[in-house]
């Protein structure tokens, strides 16, 4: 099966600075890769993902990378903000209905 | 309605106690999960429905009876559970493109 790895596991940003997490996958035939970020008391959010046919993806103040050459895809915030400390999960998949997910990443920003 | 809603969002349970979670979601997914979230740690996945039918159930004890009454409608039966039980149980919903979590229903077994 799958296997999804995640680092770091926390990170302490200044606010306005930015914060990249990184994720590793195992299973080549993945090729969807959403980012979720779960804030405390309340169920994760879907924030960003991305598709295998795809290098990277832009959304604002946050972005993904891909490479599945190396099998690996990361998550950038920039110009953070206090409202962006919460915890993110990246999750790989191959159908789109199962996924799996990383350890999970402790954002924190200090204002 | 983009919505999945869980309910209870709390629950305080005895060992000896029969309960059930309930979700709902009016999106026409037809792909519907139960997943069991410890403190700091990522969602583990229980049950998966396809379409009204059980898909994928991931050796979960028989203590917890997933039901899935109708495309919109996904139920947790629970019985006689243990306190390494307790956790944030999540539902959620896809199709296809990603999941659309609840925001859980916090469960203490005592």
């Amino acid at each position: 099966g799958e296997n999804v790895e995640q680092h770091p596991s926390t990170l302490s940003v200044q606010e306005g600075d930015s914060a990249v997490i990184k994720c590793t996958y195992s299973d080549s035939a993945s090729n969807y890769f959403p980012w979720y970020k779960q804030e405390l008391g309340k169920g994760p959010q879907l924030i960003i993902d991305i598709r295998s046919n795809v290098g990277e993806k832009k959304d604002q103040r946050i972005a993904v990378t891909l490479n599945k050459t190396a099998k690996h895809f990361s998550l950038h915030i920039t110009e953070t903000q206090p409202e962006d400390s919460a915890v993110y999960f990246c999750a790989a998949s191959r159908d789109g209905n199962q996924f799996y997910f990383g350890t999970g990443t402790s954002l924190t920003v200090i204002p | 309605d983009t919505e999945v809603t869980q309910t209870p969002k709390h629950l305080v349970m005895g060992m000896t106690n029969k309960k059930s979670l309930k979700c709902e979601q009016h999106m026409g997914h037809r792909a519907m999960y139960w997943y069991k979230q410890k403190a700091k740690k990522p969602p583990e996945l229980m049950f998966v429905y396809s379409y009204e039918k059980l898909s994928i159930n991931e050796s979960v004890p028989s203590r917890f009876s997933p039901e899935c009454p109708n495309s919109s409608l996904l139920n947790l039966h629970l019985h006689a559970l243990q306190p390494e039980d307790s956790a944030l149980y999540l539902c959620a919903s896809s199709i296809g493109n990603g999941y659309t979590f609840g925001s859980g229903t916090r469960l203490t077994v005592v």
